[in-house]
């Protein structure tokens, strides 16, 4: 079993859907939860971070981590075509340099 | 933005060649990575380092070597290319701050591909 479980999709989507990503994990020494957003050809950029469990909320992003069930989300509210890209979530102990990725989950949204 | 660059973006080049793939960092991260990224996979890291004169192999074996002689500098090279070497390399970096390891800011990769 992966440390990090992500459905890779693809999940296809109306604009204007919210849309759920989620990850599972075993390692209950996570405390550091990220997801980064990933378009084709490029390099994975930070949309948010999170130390332990609770929501966090930036614009159409919310992530939310329940610790006791080993699981993590982020939801898109109003989703857009520009959205469409792969999702990676990844998570790290307190102390270590060294995060653990998902495979990332590819999201369509189509006009 | 992250201030973190990666040359070349795309590479093609004949097997048994030599080649360096650059990354380089403006932030002054102390911690920087490396990682193979094929297409609908997940991120393997192969190298890392904690600071100057540190270099660490991550999970993923491979056949490259890494150097860390200045902080914003941290090339990776591969003495004899193959095809299985054909992938997408990432470089990241990150920090302590205030007794945390920050998140990781990534570059926008090397497309290799090796024929």
């Amino acid at each position: 079993q992966k440390e990090v479980e992500q459905d890779p999709g693809p999940l296809s989507v109306p604009e204007g859907a919210i849309v759920s990503l989620n990850c599972t994990y075993s390692n209950s020494a996570f405390q550091y939860f990220m997801w980064y957003r990933q378009y084709s050809r490029k390099g994975p950029e930070l949309l948010m971070y999170t130390y332990s469990s609770g929501n966090k909320e930036d614009g159409r992003f919310t992530a939310q981590v329940d610790k006791s069930s080993k699981y993590i989300s982020l939801f898109i509210r109003d989703s857009q075509p520009s959205d469409s890209a792969t999702y990676l979530c990844a998570m790290k102990s307190g102390g270590s340099y060294i995060p653990t990725f998902g495979r990332g989950t590819s999201l369509i949204v189509h006009p | 933005e992250a201030d973190i660059y990666q040359t070349p973006r795309y590479l093609v080049i004949g097997t048994g060649k030599k080649i360096t793939l650059e990354c380089s960092q403006t932030m002054g991260h102390d911690k920087m990575y490396w990682y193979q990224q094929d297409p609908g996979m997940e991120l393997h890291l192969i190298h890392y380092s904690y600071g100057v004169n540190s270099t660490e192999k991550g999970d993923l074996s491979s056949e490259s070597t890494v150097s860390r002689i200045r902080t914003e500098h941290f090339p990776l090279t591969l003495e004899s290319a193959r095809p299985s070497h054909t992938s997408q390399y990432l470089c990241a970096s990150s920090e302590w701050d205030r007794g945390v390891n920050t998140e990781a800011f990534f570059g926008q990769g090397t497309r290799l591909t090796v024929v």
